[in-house]
């Protein structure tokens, strides 16, 4: 089992460059999210995936789209990427267990944007 | 959302238990208890819930107050790969999104 795999690890763009982050996850997991972490934060939610062909914005949803493409995989795209959109990204795939959430993280995608 | 307060960071021994405490005044009686920790340069990963009972499991134990309006995770015996962000969530049963705040930066001293 490989889990949550995302790509790429690492990124730089240009102000105004687009690119999408992928996420899959061979846990048979019907939800997905993805979340954003900023220097000595916490982590915050911008979409999250309840099931197939199902997406939700989270907590920081603004300059971003999302994908649910299939079960195994969920993509976060940025059409115009901005400075203040330099994070580390994280997918992550849950499944209900008895009315709670255990989640499953990647390991991160790091991007720059200059 | 519940709102949680815990310490900034923590420090301890290796080989020492560790206490880590959280206060989630505001909870739900619905709410469970959830901890996720951090290692460097990973993404989080689930150690421990509860809801009104105290839990055990391989990782950790988390003794919850009976007024469930504070938290505590005990590492038995701390060990340095336990140096990580540690953080506290009250999470509503059923819903799909997880709060994550700042947490606890806990140093384990060799």
């Amino acid at each position: 089992n490989a889990g949550v795999t995302q790509t790429p690890k690492f990124q730089v763009l240009k102000t105004g460059q687009s690119m999408t982050l992928q996420c899959a996850q061979d846990m048979n997991h019907n939800s997905m999210y993805w979340y954003r972490q900023d220097p000595g934060m916490g982590l915050r939610l911008i979409y999250y995936s309840a099931s197939e062909g199902t997406t939700d914005k989270g907590e920081v949803p603004n300059g971003y789209n999302v994908s649910r493409l299939n079960k195994r995989e969920f993509s976060l795209r940025l059409e115009s990427a901005a400075p203040s959109q330099t994070s580390v990204y994280f997918c992550a795939s849950s499944e209900a267990l008895a009315g709670y959430y255990e989640q499953y993280f990647g390991p991160g995608t790091r991007l720059t944007v200059t | 959302d519940a709102k949680t307060t815990q310490p900034n960071s923590m420090e301890s021994n290796e080989e020492e238990p560790v206490h880590l405490p959280c206060n989630h005044s505001t909870i739900s009686g619905t709410d469970y208890i959830h901890w996720y920790r951090q290692l460097p340069s990973q993404g989080p990963e689930y150690v421990i819930h509860g809801l009104t009972s105290n839990v055990n499991n391989r990782m950790a134990s988390l003794a919850i107050a009976e007024d469930r309006k504070s938290s505590t995770l005990i590492l038995h015996r701390a060990t340095l790969r336990d140096a990580a962000v540690y953080y506290c969530i009250p999470h509503t049963g059923g819903s799909e999104k997880l709060v994550f705040g700042k947490g606890m930066k806990l140093t384990v001293n060799p």
